[in-house]
């Protein structure tokens, strides 16, 4: 049984651009939620995707998007990148309770 | 405006003594509390939780307290050894189902000293 892996573990882009943050969840798992974590915090919840619906939604502008595809791995895009974009980004997913969630090791994505 | 609080940003422990890790939040919805360990260059780890109904939940070496009155819960491990030094992250939910988010606090970096 394998893990949440994210790809790619690092990434830089500059500001103005647009990029995409892939997640495959575990096995089984049809929920899959993202949460921005930015240097000296907690991670912060951007949305969840519960077999492939957007399922709610943290504080985070429109130019924040998800898609979660039938085999319920996962996309973050993120458009118009801004510095403060810079964070890492972690993926988890669950088959449906909080305890049962697993964090990826995340993609650290730098904005200059 | 942060919801869950914890004011350590560090602990350091003597191998084999009681860590406490304490954790406070504001909003009063919340009903459903966990803890997580991170290490460096890998996803949290979820470690232990507690629904807002009990005031105790023992796993092993960890123990979770809940004072709902004070809003503050407190994560104890006993004996600390070295390898459960990492970042631990309280979090809490509106929901035990997993429908909602969770809301995370900064985290306390504990060091385990041999």
């Amino acid at each position: 049984e394998t893990g949440v892996t994210q790809s790619p573990t690092h990434l830089i882009k500059t500001r103005g651009q647009q990029v995409t943050l892939r997640c495959s969840s575990q096995s089984g798992h049809n929920t899959v939620s993202w949460y921005q974590q930015a240097l000296g915090q907690g991670p912060q919840f951007i949305f969840q995707y519960y077999r492939e619906e957007e399922n709610g939604r943290g504080n985070f502008p429109p130019r924040f998007s998800g898609l979660q595809f039938p085999n319920y791995s996962s996309e973050l895009n993120v458009n118009a990148l801004e510095l403060d974009d810079s964070a890492l980004y972690l993926c988890a997913s669950s088959a449906g309770t909080h305890y049962g969630y697993t964090f990826g090791s995340g993609t650290r994505l730098t904005v200059v | 405006d942060q919801q869950v609080k914890q004011n350590s940003p560090s602990l350091s422990v003597q191998e084999g003594r009681i860590s406490i890790l304490n954790c406070d939040y504001t909003n009063s919805m919340f009903d459903y509390f966990l803890w997580y360990k991170k290490y460096p260059a890998e996803g949290p780890t979820f470690l232990i939780s507690i629904s807002s109904i009990k005031d105790k939940n023992e796993d092993g070496r960890f123990t979770v307290f809940l004072n709902k009155s004070a809003k503050h819960l407190s994560l104890h491990i006993v004996p600390s050894q070295p390898g459960d030094s990492a970042v631990y992250f309280c979090a809490a939910s509106e929901d035990q189902t997993g429908a909602n988010n969770l809301f995370f606090g900064t985290g306390t970096r504990l060091t385990v000293i041999p």
